[in-house]
């Protein structure tokens, strides 16, 4: 069962945009790609989800290429309370199992 | 308020006793999880169910029991049988075939 790929972790400023990048290469050719934010001791909270090409919500931007093997979160100017883990994951067969990696652990310094 | 509640938030278990944790959801949705997460590590599926009175196995689902009477509760039981049972553990519930799952709180079981 393939799994997804991300760096462990990522250092940031405030007011710098991070993007994050994800790996599944064998991911199923219906299924979406959903970003989780998690903070310690918390479960994770749903940030973005989409299928192709970009997608923007209120908080974050999410860029998936043409043959969707891998996909990109982008948080604009993040600030302290941004510093968490990101999950990206998709269903990589027919189940309904998800796939959660280790994540990225982002740390937003002052 | 619609969401997923788990209780009680730290349980203490002692060696050969088995511990159930709670999990309700008030969101009708039809799938719900259960997963562990270790110290720094991501989530493991350990059962999930797609539907009332139907569970299957995860990938790390020995010593563990659910069942799953009601659409809105999905509850965990860890059996002495789990060795290893400290951990934070979350449950999620989404409606099928749908990626996004809502997370409830978790449970951080510790052994005395």
């Amino acid at each position: 069962l393939a799994k997804t790929t991300q760096p462990i972790s990522m250092d940031s400023y405030e007011g710098q945009e991070v993007n994050i990048t994800c790996s599944h290469n064998n991911i199923a050719t219906n299924d979406y790609i959903t970003w989780y934010q998690q903070f310690p001791s918390q479960g994770p909270r749903f940030i973005i989800q989409g299928y192709k090409t970009k997608v923007t919500n209120e908080v974050a931007s999410l860029f998936i290429p043409a043959d969707r093997k891998s996909s990109t979160l982008s948080l604009p100017r993040v600030s302290l309370s941004d510093t968490a883990v990101y999950y990206c994951l998709g269903r990589m067969d027919s189940s309904y199992k998800l796939i959660f990696g280790s994540g990225t652990r982002l740390l937003v310094r002052p | 308020d619609g969401g997923i509640t788990q209780s009680p938030k730290y349980l203490f278990r002692k060696e050969g006793q088995n511990v159930t944790l709670s999990c309700e959801q008030n969101l009708n949705h039809d799938a719900m999880y259960w997963y562990r997460q270790d110290p720094g590590q991501g989530l493991r599926l350990i059962y999930y169910s797609q539907i009332v009175n139907d569970f299957q196995k995860g990938d790390i689902a020995e010593g563990y029991s659910v069942s799953r009477e009601k659409k809105e509760s999905f509850p965990l039981t860890v059996t002495s049988a789990q060795k290893n049972p400290t951990a934070f553990y979350l449950c999620a519930s989404s409606n099928p075939g749908q990626e996004t799952q809502y997370f409830g709180p978790g449970t951080r079981l510790l052994v005395l």
